[in-house]
């Protein structure tokens, strides 16, 4: 199967930027989601990209580069609500999402 | 609109019991989804449909069933409940299926198996 690596645990500051970094195998790519899940609730859409590049989105921006395997998360401005879990999410050649384990961030004040 | 319910909330179940976890959705979505997730693990597919009649295994389909008889329902039975299926079950949906569109969650089943 196809393994995608994600921090474990990240924390930042109120007010402060945080980059969530995430790798994952070439073969059969279709696109990168990221999620975000507050505890004890379902997983919401933030981002996709299947193109190289930036794709700013108010305080949230996702990059992708597709030779890299890699893409990254950044929040700006973070607040207090922004503490969750952050999952990424390759699209398989066959249009499944193969998910990682998920990025827990802690914001402290 | 409600866009995708889940019920129970949560489950405790005794082993070797059968349990159907319910699964509605309200935005004529083509495509559902179960899923579950475990701590330290990523989401796992359990099973999927890509259309109302049709089903297909997902990453980790053994000891689960689905049925897909209308566009709106996706139910998921456990026909002999083992411990190792304690887990967070999610059902999602995406409007169409192969292609990358985005995958609405529902609020998730708590179940415990004993």
């Amino acid at each position: 199967g196809q393994n995608i690596d994600q921090p474990t645990e990240m924390t930042a500051t109120e007010g402060a930027i945080v980059q969530i970094n995430c790798t994952y195998q070439t073969s059969g790519f279709n696109g990168l989601f990221w999620y975000q899940q507050h505890a004890g609730e379902a997983p919401t859409f933030l981002s996709y990209n299947v193109l190289d590049g930036l794709e700013e989105k108010g305080r949230f921006s996702s990059f992708l580069s597709r030779s890299k395997g890699y893409s990254y998360l950044l929040l700006k401005e973070l607040q207090m609500k922004d503490s969750a879990s952050y999952l990424c999410a390759e699209m398989d050649s066959n249009y499944q999402l193969i998910w990682g384990a998920g990025t827990k961030l802690i914001i402290k004040p | 609109i409600a866009g995708i319910t889940q019920a129970p909330t949560s489950q405790i179940l005794a082993a070797g019991r059968r349990m159907t976890l319910r699964c509605t959705q309200d935005m004529r979505h083509n495509a559902m989804y179960w899923y579950r997730q475990d701590l330290g693990l990523g989401l796992r597919l359990i099973h999927y449909s890509n259309t109302a009649g049709t089903t297909g295994k997902g990453e980790v389909p053994d000891g689960y069933s689905v049925s897909r008889a209308n566009t709106d329902d996706f139910p998921l039975t456990l026909a002999s409940a083992v411990p190792s299926q304690t887990s967070v079950y999610f059902c999602a949906s995406s409007e169409v299926s192969g292609g990358t569109d985005t995958q609405y969650f529902g609020p998730g089943t708590r179940l415990t198996v004993l």
